[in-house]
């Protein structure tokens, strides 16, 4: 397996703009987590998913924020608008099950101007 | 409310020295105590994990020591290297409570 797949690895935006990030986790890897990495703020959680399904989405900042999981093998992030603040590095981690490894995928560096 | 606190927030330590980063918790449900580390440019990355059933756990140069009735458990690093350098977390998990990362611990492991 090629790990944790997301995309694009780099994303520069204007301010008001959509943006989406997509992340293909591991197969057979049941629970799906999205995370921001700032200075600031260190390494968040935002949602995740068991079975395609949010479980838990209290770390989503706000509205502007959506994630969904369509299929076992690929989930997205939205934002909608951005904001300069919502500039970080993103995270999509895949794991077997509560309590396991999980494995992350290379980030998606977002940058708001 | 602040589940897992990390310390020291930074680290550095000599090359062929002992690194010494510390996790508390709070939640007694946890039962997976793993430490990730992470690069520059790169995701975390499972670097040793520990259960409760044990009180330490080694591989190679990493010792993990988990105290279950203080709830904290600590990263032991002998004989750092400087490729050692990176970020460390905690990140306790388990009793299907979602994974909460320590804010990390930047350690440099200087020549």
């Amino acid at each position: 397996d090629a790990g944790v797949i997301q995309s694009p690895r780099h994303e520069v935006t204007e301010m008001g703009q959509e943006v989406t990030l997509r992340c293909k986790p591991i197969s057979g890897h049941d629970y799906l987590f999205w995370y921001r990495q700032t200075m600031m703020r260190g390494l968040e959680l935002l949602i995740y998913f068991n079975n395609n399904v949010p479980i838990d989405d209290s770390g989503m900042p706000e509205d502007r924020f959506s994630a969904k999981m369509p299929n076992a093998s690929f989930s997205t992030l939205k934002i909608q608008p951005s904001e300069p603040r919502d500039s970080a590095v993103y995270f999509c981690a895949s794991s077997y099950g509560v309590g396991t490894e999980a494995f992350f995928g290379q980030g998606t560096r977002l940058t708001v101007v | 409310q602040q589940q897992v606190k990390q310390s020291p927030q930074s680290l550095i330590v000599q090359k062929g020295g002992i690194s010494i980063i510390n996790c508390a918790y709070e939640n007694t449900a946890f039962d997976y105590f793993p430490w990730y580390q992470q690069f520059p440019g790169k995701g975390p990355a499972l670097l040793i994990a520990i259960r409760p059933d044990v009180s330490e756990k080694k591989e190679g140069r990493f010792t993990i020591s988990f105290n279950k009735s203080a709830k904290q458990f600590s990263l032991h690093i002998m004989d750092s290297q400087p490729g050692d350098s990176a970020t460390y977390f905690c990140a306790p998990s388990g009793g299907y409570q979602k994974v909460t990362f320590g804010t990390g611990t930047k350690l440099q492991v200087i020549p």
